[in-house]
């Protein structure tokens, strides 16, 4: 069964880069039909999809996140990233990985990893 | 970009009401849209995808309709357990955009 889990610092500083992991285990990271994504979730507020990344590393990003943000992926460690530049409060919120089968949208998801921005 | 516009943003029922949340994207996305229903601190649960397709283990009582621009959730009998915040996703194309939730609240 497929196991999402996202690992990073809980407080980023403002101005500073937010770095999060996800690790992926029960599944392949290279399967065809995988999309891996970052959805983020600011408190009371509704769900944002930031962006996702195929395991050639192909992105797509949420237009009005794109200049900030960046995905990657490490196929031998099973583990994809997301990096947020410039964080402002704006940015607090917690962060899913999920991963979008073709035709299926995001049917699996971590638990989510709660990021604070302050000094 | 494909915007999504969910309505209402909350509602209120009674259990054993049936219940209809709707969706519309900003220009067509065929078929390709998936409905979540998220409780609080847990991440969301993919309900429905391709728009009417019900997900392996959701009970038969949820479905989804709808192509193109307009769509919709339905609870045909409203159950203390569905009291959650629904959000509609869209898939077409490069951009996975949701909408911005409805909150079903068990009068």
């Amino acid at each position: 069964q497929l196991q999402l889990q996202e690992s990073g610092p809980g407080l980023v500083k403002p101005s500073e880069t937010l770095s999060l992991t996800c690790s992926v285990s029960g599944a392949s990271i290279t399967n065809n039909t995988s999309y891996w994504g970052w959805i983020r979730q600011s408190p009371g507020k509704g769900l944002e999809w930031i962006g996702n990344i195929f395991y050639s590393g192909s992105t797509y990003y949420n237009p009005s996140l794109r200049s900030r943000v960046v995905l990657s992926i490490d196929t031998s460690n099973s583990q994809f990233s997301l990096r947020v530049n410039s964080v402002t409060a704006s940015d607090a919120a917690v962060y899913y990985c999920a991963r979008q089968q073709a035709g299926y949208s995001f049917r699996d998801w971590g638990q989510g990893t709660l990021v604070t921005v302050s000094s | 970009d494909i915007q999504m516009t969910q309505s209402p943003s909350t509602l209120s029922a009674s259990v054993g009401d049936r219940v209809t949340i709707t969706c519309r994207a900003s220009q067509s996305i065929s078929v390709w849209l998936a409905w979540y229903q998220q409780k609080p601190g847990k991440a969301p649960k993919l309900l429905i995808y391709k728009a009417s397709s019900l997900e392996s283990g959701v009970p038969s009582r949820f479905s989804g309709s709808g192509s193109g621009t307009e769509f919709s959730l339905t609870i045909s009998s409203l159950q203390p357990d569905d009291s959650a915040t629904y959000y509609c996703q869209q898939y077409s194309g490069d951009s996975r955009m949701f909408g911005q939730g409805t909150k079903v609240e068990i009068k």
